[in-house]
Formats: structure tokens, C-alpha cells, sequence
């Protein structure tokens, strides 16, 4: 079975950083590549960030561009997503998602999501 | 920027067909994908690469594709189906990941 176990979340102070964590399981990690999403209090889904399963391609989404940066270790099956200069409207729940083989823009397994609070 | 455009609720009465499209650009020339999310939980694929439905997924789920227009389709909605459904697909170069706004099934 997949599990995608988030961590990493937290209240920070607008300017803040904080780097979330994703440990993975149940399938061959350096195969697939991973995604971030996020999900701010009753909104939608926003695709923040994804790098392929090598590590050798990272894509992000405008909103972050410059203050995000996505990574990941296969050799210990976890994604991370290093988060600067933090603002409000980045406060979501966080959710790393295993993308379709094949491809880095389709998603079949999601975690439960860590919660980002940016607040002073 | 690419967005992909839903409509924001549908409703419909137990054992009829429901319909949520999804009217995009990019999606002549990139995969959609369609996700279940319930109040609390994480969402959950049930289309994928237009028209593919994952093991797992009842047969009532199914997605079509015309132009810039993609269909998630339940045929037979059963009060478990109330959820937000999302579609998903990419920008023409491949490298930015874009949801539509959602769309709220109510059964009525």
C-alpha cells in the first residue's frame, strides 16, 4: 500500500521558513516523480512544486518561484520542500502527492497533508 | 497563465447522471485528471489521462474528452458521491501543474 506521511508543518512568522518533509513507502520511491499541493483554509487545490524521480528536474509553480525549493533523497524514500520568506497567503495544508508512471503531471496517491500556518 | 474552468457546483438526485466539464486550452495537448475530495480527507484520483479509471473506482466514473473540453461523468450518483471533484491537467510546455477551481456535487 502507498503511504505518503507529511510532517514538518507548523506556525511561522511571516518571513519565516520552514522545511516539510514527506516519507514515502510501499512503492519503488526513485521511479516516480513527486508533487507538493497545497490547499489553503476552504479553497482549492493549488499544485505548488514537483521534481522528477532522479531529483535531475524541479518545476514550481509562479507563486513560489524563488522562495521554494523541492528536493528529495531516494536512498531514504523522503521528499522535501525547503519554504523562505514565508507569506500569509501561504498558509495551507500541504500535501505531497506520487505522480502516474510516466509522467510528472498526474497524480494517483496523496498524503494526509501538513498544516502551514504563516502568521505574526 | 493557464487556467482550467469549472463550474462551481452541480446537483443532482440519486440515480441520475451527473456531469462536471472542465474548458481549458491546454487540454487539447495534455492529459486531465479528475480527484475526489470529501470534507477532511485528501483527494483521491478517480479519472486519470482522460478517460482511465483506477482499480478501486466504481464503474459509474467514467471521462471523455472533446477539444478544450473534458467531461467527468457519474452515472447513477449515489449520495457517497457528494464531494468536490477537481480537475488537473498542465500547461502546453509540460512544466506547470494547473487545477480548475472545483466543482461541488450536491445530491439532492
Amino acid at each position: 500500500e502507498v503511504q505518503l506521511l507529511g510532517s514538518g508543518g507548523g506556525l511561522v512568522q511571516p518571513g519565516g521558513s520552514l522545511r516539510l518533509s514527506c516519507a514515502a513507502s510501499g512503492f519503488t520511491f526513485g521511479t516516480y516523480a513527486i508533487s507538493w499541493v497545497r490547499q489553503a483554509p476552504g479553497k482549492g487545490l493549488e499544485w505548488v512544486s514537483a521534481i522528477s524521480n532522479t531529483g535531475g528536474a524541479t518545476f514550481y509553480a509562479d507563486s513560489v518561484k524563488g522562495r521554494f525549493t523541492i528536493s528529495r533523497d531516494n536512498s531514504k524514500n523522503t521528499l522535501f520542500l525547503q519554504m523562505n520568506n514565508l507569506r500569509a497567503d501561504d498558509t495551507a495544508l500541504y500535501y505531497c502527492a506520487k505522480s502516474v508512471a510516466g509522467t510528472v503531471l498526474g497524480f494517483d496517491s496523496w498524503g494526509q497533508g501538513t498544516l502551514v500556518t504563516v502568521s505574526s | 497563465s493557464y487556467e482550467l474552468t469549472q463550474p462551481p457546483s452541480v446537483s443532482m438526485s440519486p440515480g441520475l447522471t451527473a456531469r462536471i466539464t472542465c474548458s481549458g486550452d491546454s487540454l487539447p495537448h495534455q492529459y486531465a485528471y479528475w480527484y475526489q475530495q470529501k470534507p477532511g480527507q485528501a483527494p483521491v484520483v478517480v479519472i486519470y489521462k482522460d478517460t482511465q479509471r483506477p482499480s478501486g473506482i466504481p464503474e459509474r466514473f467514467s471521462g471523455s474528452t472533446s477539444g478544450t473540453t473534458v467531461t467527468l461523468t457519474i452515472t447513477g450518483v449515489r449520495a457517497e458521491d457528494e464531494a468536490d471533484y477537481y480537475c488537473q491537467s498542465a500547461d502546453r510546455n509540460g512544466k506547470i501543474v494547473i487545477f480548475g477551481g472545483g466543482t461541488k456535487l450536491t445530491v439532492l
